[in-house]
C-alpha cells in the first residue's frame, strides 16, 4: 500500500487565485512528519513547509499552509494568492518513528495561468 | 552557505562503464541519503547512511554502492551502469533526531546510461 498518496497528477488556477494540493498518508505510528517540496522545471528539490504529528496548529510558510486534518490522514498544500513562478510539481513526503527517511508520493504538477 | 553539492550535474554513460557521483555537505549532518526520482514514481531512496561507515539500503539498492569514510561525504558508486539507472538522482543530509528538522537536497545530478 501507498504510504503518500497524491491523487491529482496536474492542476491548473489561475494567478492571484488559491489553489489546494491534495495529499493523504499512511501510517500506525503516532509519530510523524509531513513535508512539503517544490520541484520547478530546473530540477532542484524546494522544501516548503513541515508538519508534525503532534502539532496542534496547522503550519503556514509564508503562502504555503498545511491543512492537516489527522482523523483523515490528509495533509494537503494550500497556496494563496498563486504567482506564475509557483508554477512546478509539487511532492508530499512522510517520515516516520523518529526516522529521517522520506516517503514521497508521486507528485503534483501545478500550472499557473496569467 | 549550508548546501549540499553534487558532481557531475549531467552525465551520460554507457552500459558497464563505472561511475561515481560525489555528493559533500557543509552542515555537518549526520544522516546521509541517495534518492533517484523516475517520471511517475516520485522520489525513491537507494541507500542511507546515520553516521560515518554506518550505511544501509533504502528500498532501491540493487546495482548501487555507498561509502561514507567521512562526515561529509557520501558518493555512490555505480559499479556496472545499465540502462534502467537512467534517472534524476538527489543526495541529501539533515541532523538526526531534531524533529522538524528538514533534509536538505543537493541541486541532482542526471544520468543516462546508453
Amino acid at each position: 500500500a501507498q504510504k503518500i498518496t497524491q491523487t491529482q497528477p496536474g492542476m491548473f488556477v489561475q494567478e492571484k487565485e488559491a489553489v489546494t494540493l491534495d495529499c493523504t498518508y499512511d501510517t500506525s505510528d503516532p509519530s510523524y512528519g509531513l513535508f512539503w517540496y517544490k520541484q520547478p522545471s530546473s530540477g532542484e528539490m524546494i522544501f516548503l513547509i513541515y508538519q508534525g504529528s503532534y502539532d496542534q496548529q496547522n503550519a503556514t510558510e509564508g503562502r504555503y499552509s498545511l491543512n492537516f486534518q489527522k482523523a483523515r490522514k490528509s495533509a494537503n498544500l494550500v497556496i494563496s494568492a498563486s504567482q506564475l513562478g509557483d508554477s512546478a510539481m509539487y511532492f508530499c513526503a512522510m517520515n516516520e518513528g523518529g526516522s529521517e527517511k522520506l516517503v514521497f508520493g508521486k507528485g503534483t504538477k501545478l500550472t499557473v495561468n496569467p | 552557505e549550508a548546501q549540499v553539492t553534487q558532481n557531475p550535474r549531467y552525465l551520460i554513460t554507457v552500459t558497464g562503464k563505472k561511475l561515481t557521483v560525489t555528493c559533500s555537505q557543509n552542515m555537518n549532518h549526520e544522516y546521509m541519503s541517495w534518492y533517484r526520482q523516475d517520471p511517475g514514481l516520485g522520489l525513491r531512496q537507494i541507500y542511507y547512511s546515520m553516521n560515518v561507515e554506518a550505511t544501509d539500503k533504502g528500498d532501491v539498492p540493487e546495482g548501487y554502492k555507498v561509502s561514507r569514510k567521512e562526515k561529509r561525504n557520501f558518493p555512490l558508486i555505480l559499479e556496472s551502469p545499465s540502462p534502467n539507472q537512467t534517472s534524476l538522482y538527489f543526495c541529501a543530509s539533515s541532523l538526526i533526531g531534531k524533529g522538524r528538522d528538514t533534509q536538505y537536497f543537493g541541486p541532482g545530478t542526471r544520468l543516462t546510461v546508453l
